[in-house]
């Protein structure tokens, strides 16, 4: 069955530092592979996503992500943390065996310290 | 182009009644997905239209079904509600498979 594990519920950094969200997923093909990111009370917003190709993807905001198929893993990294990254991060794996329908995890909830 | 949009925004409804909630793609999209977010269950997904037919739909009740018009835009409607129906329900759209899911800013439900 395809899923998708996000081990830490809340993750808190400093402003300034340096931030690594963990997502691990499985899935019987070489799946597609998304990083989104919630504001409280709003919709999602795609910051990377990876289909193929380079393993490390850059996306908005800063972020980065990198594709570790002998890990299952897609962790999303960023070198410096600012306030406004503050927000719920989710993971999520889709593909042909599903009929690209998205799994999710369960999300990462991210806190700045100032 | 405009994002995807949903609308109302918040909906209050009471044990019993019934809801629509409505979603309008981007301008192109032909997909259309809904999902469910609880702060028990996560992100849900419930159904995709395609080209005004249902092509994927996840593991929820007949009391939660959709429909899609001619103009890509769709409808999800929950009947007989269910205390547990509160949650926010999530519109996404894209052009077809294996394209990336824009989402919209979502139709928080309370039910009383």
């Amino acid at each position: 069955a395809q899923s998708v594990t996000q081990p830490d519920i809340h993750i808190t950094v400093s402003e300034g530092a340096s931030l690594e969200l963990r997502c691990n997923y499985s899935y019987g093909a070489t799946p597609y592979l998304f990083w989104y990111v919630q504001s409280p009370g709003q919709g999602l917003q795609l910051l990377l996503k990876y289909f193929s190709g380079d393993t490390l993807v850059q996306g908005i905001k800063g972020f980065e992500a990198e594709f570790k198929r002998s890990q299952s893993s897609f962790n999303l990294r960023k070198p410096s943390v600012h306030w406004s990254d503050a927000a719920e991060y989710f993971c999520a794996v889709g593909g042909p065996l599903n009929n690209n329908d998205m799994r999710f995890g369960a999300g990462t909830r991210l806190t700045v310290k100032p | 182009k405009a994002g995807v949009t949903q609308t109302p925004r918040y909906l209050i409804k009471t044990r019993g009644q019934q809801v629509t909630l409505s979603c309008s793609p981007i301008s192109g999209h032909r997909s259309v997905s809904w999902y469910q977010q609880t702060p028990g269950q996560g992100l849900q997904f419930l159904f995709e239209y395609f080209s005004e037919t249902q092509r994927n739909k996840g593991n929820f009740p007949g009391r939660f079904s959709g429909r899609q018009f001619s103009n890509s835009r769709s409808e999800m409607n929950v009947s007989t509600l269910e205390l547990g129906d509160s949650a926010l329900y999530l519109c996404a759209s894209r052009t077809d498979i294996g394209e990336t899911q824009y989402f919209g800013p979502g139709t928080r439900l309370l039910v009383l």
